[in-house]
């Protein structure tokens, strides 16, 4: 079946410095893959998304680009703030049920 | 302002009781979705309905059901609640169509004693 895997968290950074969150997936065929930021309290919001191998999915200074050879998903900041500190969520769309397959979230907290 | 609205915000439930979760959205999406979130364990889908009058078993369905008999509602039912069905429960939808990135609800807390 579909999965998707994330790297543990947390992870701490200090403001402006770049940030990788790793994120690789197991699927039949080509998925769309996307991002959602989870802020505390609050539900998920779509942070990017990319469709087709090679596609670079890109939003409020975040990108992450389909990688299909490395089945891989990794979401990039060059620079991080503070308010960037939420959880992370790479997905998967599973194409039959047309659901979304998640990972189990990496939290970003980012020190001033 | 669009979008999807949960109801109870929380709820505390004793173990045995029915509660049924209210989920409607104003985007006139044709699927939507139940997830359950837990500690460690990401989101895992529930059920989910592609178009009003169908639903469909997710991951995780045993002791949910759900019934889609309009576009915009979508209520997850716990016929006998157990305390493992301590969580956060989102909805969420998507145009469908091809469009199929996900818009989710705020969330309810539920906690089964």
């Amino acid at each position: 079946g579909n999965s998707v895997t994330q790297m543990e968290g947390p992870v701490t950074l200090s403001e402006e410095a770049f940030l990788t969150i790793n994120c690789t997936y197991t699927a039949t065929g080509y998925p769309s893959l996307f991002w959602y930021v989870q802020y505390p309290g609050e539900g998920l919001q779509l942070l990017l998304k990319a469709t087709k191998a090679d596609d670079k999915g890109s939003n409020k200074g975040f990108e992450a680009t389909y990688r299909k050879e490395t089945t891989s998903f990794h979401l990039e900041k060059g620079s991080v703030q503070v308010s960037d500190s939420a959880v992370y969520f790479c997905a998967l769309l599973d194409t039959g049920r047309r659901a979304l397959t998640f990972g189990s979230g990496t939290r970003l907290q980012v020190q001033p | 302002i669009a979008g999807i609205t949960q109801a109870p915000t929380s709820q505390i439930l004793a173990a045995g009781r029915r509660m049924t979760l209210r989920c409607t959205q104003d985007m006139r999406h044709n699927a939507m979705y139940w997830y359950r979130q837990d500690l460690g364990l990401g989101l895992r889908l529930i059920h989910y309905s592609n178009t009003a009058g169908t639903t469909g078993k997710g991951e995780v369905p045993d002791g949910y059901s759900v019934s889609r008999a309009n576009t915009d509602d979508f209520p997850l039912t716990l016929a006998s609640a157990v305390p493992s069905q301590t969580s956060v429960y989102f909805c969420a939808s998507s145009p469908g169509q091809g469009a199929y990135e996900q818009y989710f609800g705020p969330g309810t807390r539920l906690t089964v004693t």
